[in-house]
């Protein structure tokens, strides 16, 4: 049973460009929220999707958004990226019933903002 | 808001000492905790949960008792190996009506287990 997984693992953008994130939920699950983690710190909730509708969100700005699929998976997207945006990007799913409550990670995207 | 705070590492111990890492928490409501590990290049794993007052979340030797009297929830393992060696995030989610809340995490404990 494949868990969660994210693509790409690493990447390197240049400021102000604009980037995409792409999770795949863990096999039966219907819900994905996403989280930053800063070097050092805990991750910070961005949003979470369900039936392809954002649900909930934290204190992220206009420039991050998102997307779900028809078949769940997801993408974050991040504009007119700044150098504070480099962090680990955790994609968490959780099966139907459960949303919020106990959830399964993905092993991150790695993003560098130069 | 809601919040968790755990001790500040970095943790060192040599193999087989006892481990507690201290959490404590703030919430509006009913909480349910929870335990994350994270390996090196790694994504987070739930460790271990309990979702109500005085339940014991208990996986890999590990264990946390809920609190609710002094509103803690601290990991503890009596015999650390080289292997647990990892950042340990304590978090908590609330039950609303609109549903449960997101989580929310500490700042993370880092562990080093020498041999």
């Amino acid at each position: 049973d494949a868990g969660v997984t994210q693509s790409p693992t690493h990447l390197i953008k240049t400021r102000g460009q604009q980037v995409t994130l792409r999770c795949s939920p863990k096999s039966g699950h219907d819900t994905v929220s996403w989280y930053q983690q800063a070097l050092g710190q805990g991750p910070q909730f961005i949003f979470q999707y369900y039936e392809e509708e954002e649900r909930q969100r934290g204190n992220f700005p206009d420039r991050f958004s998102g997307h779900q699929f028809p078949n769940y998976s997801s993408e974050l997207n991040v504009n007119a990226l700044w150098l504070g945006d480099s962090a680990l990007y955790l994609c968490a799913s959780s099966p139907p019933g459960l949303a919020g409550y106990e959830q399964y990670f993905g092993p991150g995207t790695r993003l560098t903002v130069t | 808001g809601d919040s968790v705070t755990q001790m500040e590492g970095p943790v060192t111990l040599s193999e087989e000492a006892f481990l507690t890492i201290n959490c404590t928490y703030t919430a509006t409501g009913y909480p349910s905790l929870f335990w994350y590990v994270q390996y090196p290049g790694e994504g987070l794993q739930l460790l271990l949960k309990a979702t109500k007052a005085d339940d014991k979340g208990s996986n890999k030797g590990f264990e946390a008792t809920y609190r609710k009297e002094t509103t803690s929830f601290h990991l503890e393992k009596g015999s650390v190996q080289v292997s647990d060696s990892a950042v340990y995030f304590c978090a908590l989610s609330v039950s609303r009506n609109s549903g449960n809340t997101p989580l929310v995490f500490g700042k993370g404990t880092r562990l080093s287990v020498i041999a």
